[in-house]
This record gives structure tokens, sequence and C-alpha cells, in this order.
């Protein structure tokens, strides 16, 4: 089966930086997605990683280590609005499957 | 380029009543996920299409839920009898294709659901 965990709650202060880590176990693994979820809304994406290391994308990053089954997502430069709850995707079974963790609410205080 | 559309966007039921939902994906998007999302989860995948065959479906409560997606476009889900638990955000979503260059996946603004 598979298996993907994230810690449910996350408090930082606006505009410092704050990681949020994911772990999974899955099989046939095709890549590893991040995606923002705001409150009554659809999640939309953020980034993807399918190779070791880090990805960057302004004030978003993301990593990801396949041997360790381990991604994270890093926020700098916190505002008000990064406020939401940050799902980790794994496409597995060779991309046959798009399963989603249990999502991470973040609150970011001033 | 139009993005997944999804109806209706609030529905309120009874309990043993039936419901339908729709979704549209975007044009040229061969494979259409159907979510449940309870309060405070991640979303959970009910079914998969590509083009109009069926990819996964282990986690659909076949007992009450059904899906289709006739023609390889657009899809309904039904629920029939709904029951209390029930009651969540059904998420549409597609992609362009499936297999190793799955690509990410586009969401509709969703259907949400409460079963008094």
């Amino acid at each position: 089966g598979q298996n993907i965990d994230q810690p449910t709650e996350m408090t930082a202060t606006e505009g410092a930086i704050v990681q949020i880590n994911c772990t999974y176990q899955t099989s046939g693994f095709n890549g590893l997605f991040w995606y923002q979820q705001h409150a009554g809304e659809a999640p939309t994406f953020l980034s993807y990683n399918v190779l070791d290391g880090l990805e960057e994308k302004g004030r978003f990053s993301s990593f990801l280590s396949r041997s360790k089954g381990y991604s994270y997502l890093l926020l700098k430069e916190l505002q008000m609005k990064d406020s939401a709850s940050y799902l980790c995707a794994v496409n597995s079974n060779y991309g046959q499957n798009f399963v989603f963790g249990p999502g991470t609410r973040l609150s970011v205080l001033p | 380029e139009a993005g997944v559309a999804q109806s209706p966007r609030y529905k309120i039921i009874e309990k043993r009543q039936s419901v339908a939902f729709w979704c549209n994906p975007i044009s040229g998007h061969a494979t259409l996920y159907w979510y449940q999302q309870i309060l405070g989860q991640g979303p959970k995948l009910l079914i998969q299409f590509q083009n109009n065959g069926v990819v996964d479906d282990s986690q659909l409560p076949k007992d009450r839920f059904s899906a289709e997606r006739l023609k390889g476009v657009d899809s309904t889900l039904k629920i029939q009898p709904a029951k209390l638990e029930d009651s969540a955000v059904y998420l549409c979503a597609s992609s362009l294709r499936q297999g190793v260059n799955t690509g990410e996946l586009f969401f509709g603004e969703g259907s949400r659901l409460t079963v008094l």
C-alpha cells in the first residue's frame, strides 16, 4: 500500500522561514507534488520533484530524497496570505496513482 | 484556457436521498479524478478515469457511489442513498496524461455536500 505522513499543524511568524516535512512509502515512484489549499478553495499546484535535490521557485522551495522517502516544502519570508493547508501528493505505481497526504495546516501570525 | 468546471457548488440533502455531481475537465485532458475531501483531511481518491475507462476505483463505496465518463470528456458522480458521513467536498481534477509524464493535477472548485 501507500502511506504519506505530514505534521497536522504548524505555526510561524510573518517574515520567518518554515519547513513542512512529508514522508512517504510507495512503489513505482513517479514524482512528488506540493499543493496549497486555502480554506474553502480547491488545491493549487506549487511544486514538483522527481529527482533528488532542491527545486526553487521564488519564496517556495521543495526538496526530495527518494532513498529516504522524504520531501520538504520550504517557505521563506512568510506572509499572512501563506496561511493555508499544504498537501503533499505522490504519483506512484509508475504514474497510475496520485495519492494525497493528510495536509499540514499552517498559521502565519503577525 | 477554461479550467475544470464542477456543479453544483453546494448541495444540501437529507440522508437516504440521492445526489449527482458533474465535472467537465480541461479540454484535451485524458485523465479525470474524483476525490472526496472531508473537513480537515487530505483529498481521498474515489475513482480515476483514463479517457472513458476506469483506472482505479478501489476506494469507491460501490454499494452507494457510482461514476461514469461515457464519452471520455465530462463525468458524473452519483451517491444513492446518501449517508451522514458522505458530507464532504467532492473535488474533480484532470491531468493531460497518465503514466511517466503525468504532470500536475488541475482541480475544479469542488462541490460541497451536506447530508442532514
